[in-house]
């Protein structure tokens, strides 16, 4: 069953804005991760935020992590077109004690030129 | 680092026919997954190894099997392919419960008529 649900499902924006993918999840997590997906091509891991932790950033993208209310959002700044892809979150909950991801469906960025 | 190697890119089978994806990586990685990725759907998680000799079954385990003899190799058969069958599937490894992110192979897109 799927763990994580994106939302929204599609975003269209142009060059040098922001863009803001959520995820919701059902269960506890030891952590959330975030991918990228190109058209046709294998998943790139982006960003990892751990249960403990609120905030984190990488170069462009900013994560948080809302536990409470089993949520997390990544926003891209000032977008590329070559950001244009689709993003997935991934939950890892170490179910047994081994870490396995469940992941959403994904939100399909296109940024416009 | 070749990282995660799939093979082969594609396939196309015959309904009833067997095959093996196979899936190697080059970086001592203990965990090792399959998924598959159908539209719509995201990726749900067929078969995973926490090691050599250790596997166990995802969400959607049923058509297919997995062994792990050594660390690099993750072999996925499918026994008697069916339509069912078709998709895109993904190996994916990590190192452990360091939550250090997953490394995925480029897919194999397999068509089953």
């Amino acid at each position: 069953s799927q763990q994580g649900e994106e939302d929204p499902q599609a975003l269209s924006i142009q060059e040098g804005e922001n863009a803001t993918m959520n995820c919701s999840y059902k269960t506890s997590i030891n952590n959330l991760q975030w991918y990228r997906q190109n058209s046709g091509r294998g998943l790139v891991h982006l960003i990892l935020i751990r249960s403990n932790e609120r905030e984190k950033h990488s170069g462009r993208l900013r994560v948080t992590l809302d536990t409470s209310k089993k949520s997390s959002s990544l926003l891209i700044t000032a977008s590329r077109a070559a950001d244009t892809a689709s993003y997935f979150c991934a939950t890892d909950a170490w179910d047994s004690g081994y870490s396995t991801l469940t992941f959403g469906k994904g939100t399909m960025l296109l940024v416009s030129p | 680092n070749a990282g995660v190697t799939q093979t082969p890119k594609f396939q196309v089978l015959k309904t009833g026919q067997s095959m093996t994806l196979q899936c190697a990586q080059d970086m001592n990685h203990e965990y090792m997954s399959w998924y598959r990725q159908d539209p719509g759907m995201g990726l749900r998680l067929i078969h995973y190894s926490v090691g050599a000799g250790i596997t166990d079954q995802g969400e959607v385990p049923n058509g297919y099997n997995v062994s792990r003899s050594t660390t690099e190799d993750f072999p996925l058969r499918l026994l008697s392919a069916a339509p069912s069958q078709t998709s895109v599937y993904f190996c994916a490894s990590t190192p452990g419960l360091g939550g250090l992110g997953y490394t995925f192979g480029s897919g194999t897109r397999l068509t089953v008529v």
